[in-house]
């Protein structure tokens, strides 16, 4: 089956420090999407994006399909960026699976 | 507001007891999921249902049961067969299978005594 490996599976920052998430995936998929769960559990979209940029603010995320890799970029980061963040994707040959990677578990300090 | 509920957020049980979780949308989405999380790991499906009265097993349906009577509803049951039910349960929508994005409920942690 399809493989979602995120690096690093840790990180801890200093506040105002930038951070860069990696989601490799091991097929074709149709979808992938960022995830930030926070300490009490709930997991808050943070893109929808099967190819190209998107931003919102200091987040930002590239995926390149065909290179079968997605990046999370936080700039400025703060300490409520803490939690951990998980990389999830459609697999191409079958829509109703969505295939989780173990995350990155992510430490602002302040 | 729209969204996903789920409910109870904190679950004790017994063993050998059935425990039933509820979800409810009112994002008129087709699609719902159940997934499984436990300590420091991500997230496993359990069942997903594309549509009313429609359901297939994930990974680890195991132990597991569900039903999709209405279109706002996919309740979980955790039977007795379920060998380590303590975990946290995650229901999540969409709005068409493997179309749109996922959006998850809060949750629901289950706890055997």
């Amino acid at each position: 089956g399809i493989q979602v490996e995120q690096s690093p599976p840790d990180l801890i920052l200093q506040e105002g420090a930038n951070s860069t998430l990696r989601c490799n995936f091991s097929d074709s998929v149709n979808n992938l999407q960022w995830f930030h769960q926070n300490p009490w559990g709930q997991l808050i979209n943070l893109f929808y994006i099967p190819s190209g940029t998107k931003q919102n603010g200091r987040l930002s995320a590239t995926t390149v399909a065909t290179e079968r890799y997605s990046l999370l970029y936080i700039s400025s980061s703060q300490t409520t960026d803490s939690g951990v963040y998980f990389c999830a994707v459609y697999l191409y040959y079958n829509n109703n699976d969505m295939r989780f990677g173990a995350g990155t578990r992510l430490t602002v300090k302040p | 507001d729209g969204g996903i509920t789920q409910s109870p957020k904190y679950l004790f049980r017994k063993e050998g007891q059935n425990v039933t979780l509820s979800c409810e949308q009112n994002l008129n989405h087709d699609a719902m999921y159940w997934y499984r999380q436990d300590p420091g790991q991500g997230l496993r499906l359990i069942y997903y249902s594309q549509i009313v009265n429609d359901f297939q097993k994930g990974d680890i349906a195991e132990g597991y049961s569900v039903s999709r009577e209405k279109k706002e509803s996919f309740p979980l049951t955790v039977t007795s067969a379920q060998k380590n039910p303590t975990a946290f349960y995650l229901c999540a929508s969409s709005i068409k299978p493997g179309a749109g994005e996922l959006f998850f409920g809060e949750g629901s942690r289950l706890t055997v005594l």
